[in-house]
């Protein structure tokens, strides 16, 4: 019963360089979501998946790239990564079909860091 | 104004004494509200929602809201030294979810 589980926990990255953060579920939830939370800002949308094959910007979309391969799994892309990428990242599901419902379930979160 | 705010903290009770963190909102549309625990390092748990007026309870959590001041608060009756942790508070309106930046709350053994 893993409930929502994120790969890598840590990563450090130098500007410039790419990487995809993954993410699956095996609750058979709906929605799925991608945020970031920075000291300060609280949490913030990047992307949202309502179903599969279907993505949604949030808050703050700039810089990343989205792919809802399943139902399961949600992947994070960073095409080129900034200093300003540097935060703790979260996947949550939810049962929502909108995507617009609030998360019910996180992962433990990816803590990455761009040089 | 932020959309949602909350008093950072850290506020400090002693254990056993009720715990009340508060949040305030700014889009008058919004519909639902929701409460989130986050112990350090950890990622965010939901705790409570609550949709209507007035007061929601689930065990030692009250959840209060009022539309018309705009703000809903958590009360945490009997802390326990367990209960510290940063409160998120979240808000939605028009499909769209707003956290509050969370308060740090810590219960004195």
């Amino acid at each position: 019963n893993a409930g929502v589980t994120q790969t890598p926990k840590f990563q450090v990255l130098k500007t410039g360089q790419s990487m995809t953060l993954q993410c699956a579920q095996d609750m058979n939830h709906n929605s799925m979501y991608w945020y970031r939370q920075d000291p300060g800002m609280g949490l913030r949308l990047i992307y949202y998946s309502a179903s599969e094959g279907t993505t949604d910007k949030g808050e703050v979309p700039n810089g990343y790239n989205v792919s809802r391969l399943n139902k399961r799994e949600f992947s994070l892309r960073l095409e080129s990564a900034a200093p300003s990428q540097t935060s703790v990242y979260f996947c949550a599901s939810s049962l929502s079909t909108t995507g617009g419902g609030q998360p019910q379930h996180f992962g433990d979160g990816t803590r990455l860091s761009i040089l | 104004q932020k959309e949602v705010e909350q008093n950072s903290g850290p506020l400090s009770v002693p254990e056993g004494a009720i715990a009340s963190l508060n949040c305030t909102y700014s889009d008058r549309g919004s519909q639902s509200f929701f409460w989130y625990r986050q112990y350090s390092g950890k990622s965010p748990e939901l705790i409570m929602s609550i949709y209507s007026n007035g007061d929601k309870e689930d065990g030692r959590f009250t959840a209060q809201l009022n539309k018309a001041s705009q703000y809903v608060s958590l009360l945490i009756r009997d802390s326990q030294p367990s209960d510290s942790a940063t409160y998120l508070c979240a808000v939605s309106a028009t499909n769209k979810l707003i956290f509050g930046t969370g308060t740090l709350l810590a219960v004195q053994p």
